[in-house]
């Protein structure tokens, strides 16, 4: 099973400002890798899929990019409604689908 | 539009069965596989298993091997996810969604909350 690593746990800043996600995959899954977001008592939301392709109604400030081992998702100007968690995932060998265990963006 | 809307919070005890209904419109039910994903509290997302609606063939991560099953119903477009067994530990919000490789739509979540 592929494991999926993010760091940081907790990401701070301003509004305005970039955000860095990182995602670490345990083997090569290629490209295939997605980005969701999450709010509180909310379902995940589809970002990007195949490392860098936005999904539908997704703002060009989010851009997912990487392949192998090494992943990234930057917000390139965090808006208010972008403070959330943020989970990898891959979809390379499934199954099983293997998610990271998140990252916190914060103000 | 697509939706995927899920049935209401469970509470059961344990050793119980829980039945998560997943109601699909907007779309061909038959043409995308339906996933369950569960997030037990401060966890992250597992991965439980796929179903191909228009064959019903499914399959299941290794952690709930034997003790869940996914049907579907093509007449109602309607996933189904029966968890059996049910421990504390399965405490959690369950969610279908569709997609092959990732989840492009979800469901709003079902909290199961397994206690005596």
């Amino acid at each position: 099973e592929v494991v999926m690593t993010q760091s940081p746990a907790t990401l701070s800043v301003s509004p305005g400002e970039r955000a860095t996600l990182s995602c670490r995959a345990s083997q090569s899954v290629s490209g295939s890798v997605a980005w969701y977001q999450q709010k509180p008592g909310q379902a995940p939301r589809l970002l990007i899929y195949g490392a860098s392709t936005r999904a539908a109604g997704i703002p060009a400030r989010f851009r997912g990019s990487g392949s192998g081992t090494e992943f990234t998702l930057t917000i390139s100007s965090l808006q208010s409604e972008d403070f959330a968690l943020y989970y990898c995932q891959q979809y390379y060998n499934w199954p099983p689908w293997t998610f990271g265990q998140g990252t916190k963006v914060e103000i | 539009q697509v939706q995927l809307v899920q049935s209401g919070a469970e509470v059961k005890k344990p050793g119980a069965s829980v039945k998560v209904s997943c109601k699909t419109s907007g779309y061909s039910f038959s043409g995308y596989w339906l996933h369950w994903v569960r997030q037990a509290p401060g966890q992250r997302l597992e991965w439980m298993g796929w179903i191909n609606p228009n064959s019903g063939g499914a399959e299941y991560a290794q952690n709930f091997q034997g003790r869940v099953i996914m049907t579907s119903d093509t007449s109602l477009s309607t996933a189904y996810m029966e968890l059996s067994r049910l421990r504390s530990d399965d405490t959690a919000v369950y969610y279908c969604t569709r997609g092959g490789g990732n989840g492009d739509y979800w469901g709003q979540g079902t909290l199961v909350t397994v206690s005596s």
